[in-house]
């Protein structure tokens, strides 16, 4: 979906690097989401945001942190990256309460050496 | 837990026959359920969605699922199958423990042959 917007689209870092990945949206929802996707195990949640100063631990935050500039910017960090997090990362939002569908970014494929 | 499952990793069907890519669940309560589509180097979009009311949920681009309550069954179903429907498919649950959250499956890969 255009209006969510993810960057960068690739991404290879070596063990240890700090990385950021940034994801904005045109849609003027409050709900934000990180997710990964690893094959053979879907889509996992990082972080979810209701608002600017509400974020929340999903299942797999551990070595992972987000920070929520603005209703329509929602970025998640790898402090000290390391191999198991190679994955493509989703960002999404959610219209909920209006028909609780989320709406994808295109993701960033992220590899770390 | 709640929870949804994809029993089939790859289901292959020729262009022209019907397709069906099946989704199990288990929830506590009304499970509010959804498909999702990945085509290749995008993101998630979203196919339709199950709430309440008429158990045949029609979508995007010609699927359709239906609820059935007694199998808790949410298949996704296409007349006619399409190459370009070739895709990874995702069933996915809201959860309602205090943040509604979708708990997605583990993905259905369709490959429509011509």
């Amino acid at each position: 979906d255009a209006d969510v917007t993810q960057t960068p689209r690739n991404r290879i870092t070596k063990t240890g690097k700090r990385i950021m990945l940034e994801c904005s949206q045109t849609k003027g929802h409050d709900r934000m989401y990180w997710y990964r996707q690893d094959p053979g195990l879907g889509l996992r949640l990082i972080y979810y945001s209701f608002d600017v100063k509400d974020i929340n631990k999903g299942e797999i935050s551990d070595g992972y942190s987000v920070s929520r500039q603005a209703q329509a910017k929602f970025s998640l960090s790898l402090e000290s990256a390391i191999p198991n997090q190679t994955a493509l990362y989703f960002c999404a939002t959610s219209d909920f309460p209006s028909t609780d569908t989320q709406y994808f970014g295109p993701g960033t494929r992220l590899t770390v050496l | 837990a709640q929870s949804v499952a994809q029993p089939e990793d790859q289901v292959n069907v020729a262009e022209g026959n019907p397709l069906t890519v099946k989704c199990t669940y288990s929830v506590s309560g009304n499970p509010y359920l959804f498909w999702y589509v990945q085509y290749p180097n995008r993101g998630l979009q979203f196919l339709l969605k199950y709430i309440t009311g008429d158990n045949l949920v029609k979508g995007s681009y010609g699927f359709e699922a239906e609820f059935n309550k007694s199998q808790t069954s949410f298949h996704l179903k296409k007349p006619s199958a399409l190459v370009s429907d070739s895709a990874l498919y995702f069933c996915a649950v809201r959860v309602n423990t205090g943040f509604q959250k979708l708990v997605f499956g583990t993905g259905t890969r369709l490959l429509v042959s011509p």
